[in-house]
């Protein structure tokens, strides 16, 4: 069962636009949604996480948007460069319910062109 | 920087043979997970272990796959007589009771010939 869904599969994104990659989940316990970075090779890196008590969170060009009513959040990238190109995992993990393992996405692979 | 160390970092193995990938977590963190990542898809959570006790196991984690975390340190994850499809990259994670983010390893990549 996935229980968190993400779209879309790969995009492609000019320099200095933004990116926005979108993600659904089912299970109402969740209760921390981050997104992670992975490029070729590595392991994921932490990026930006949100708690539901909130319905956007901002660190430098990179932003979430959380609607805890239609169970969807979404990563925005501003300003895209050519470094951000990655594959982009939300992910999401119920700390207060004792499930604290996270489920993945399917993944977003990112490509900003010049 | 101490983060999460794996190793090795890649092994390449014969069909039916075992291998053995180790992880360190990050100093103090009682939490340690694995998970399982083929190309093109989102890590899979094979199992972890808080502090010595394996807590939760995934079905993916069949009966020739077995995880240790004897000191409540580091930890094994063996895979006995290796099958093609256990190609993957195989992930340790940590975090400390009452944190918010899991850390991830770079992974050990198998590749099964």
């Amino acid at each position: 069962q996935q229980q968190v869904k993400q779209s879309p599969q790969s995009l492609i994104v000019q320099k200095g636009g933004i990116s926005i990659i979108n993600c659904a989940y089912e299970n109402t316990a969740f209760d921390y949604f981050p997104w992670y970075q992975q490029f070729p090779g590595k392991g994921p890196a932490l990026l930006i996480a949100i708690r539901p008590d909130v319905s956007e969170k901002k660190e430098g060009r990179f932003t979430i948007s959380f609607n805890k009513s239609a169970k969807q959040f979404s990563l925005h990238i501003m300003d895209s460069q050519p470094g951000d190109s990655a594959t982009y995992f939300c992910a999401a993990l119920a700390f207060n319910f004792g499930n604290e393992k996270l489920t993945f996405g399917t993944g977003t692979r990112l490509t900003i062109i010049p | 920087d101490t983060g999460v160390s794996q190793d090795p970092r890649h092994k390449i193995t014969k069909r039916g043979q075992n291998v053995t990938f180790r992880c360190d977590p990050i100093s103090e963190h009682n939490r340690l997970y694995w998970y399982r990542q083929t190309l093109g898809q989102g890590p899979e959570f094979l199992t972890y272990f808080q502090n010595e006790a394996q807590l939760e196991k995934s079905r993916l984690l069949s009966d020739r796959f077995s995880a240790e975390r004897p000191k409540g340190s580091f930890s094994t994850l063996e895979i006995q007589r290796t099958e093609q499809g256990d190609s993957a990259m195989y992930l340790c994670a940590s975090i400390y009771r009452g944190g918010n983010t899991i850390y991830f390893g770079e992974g050990s990549w198998l590749t099964v010939v």
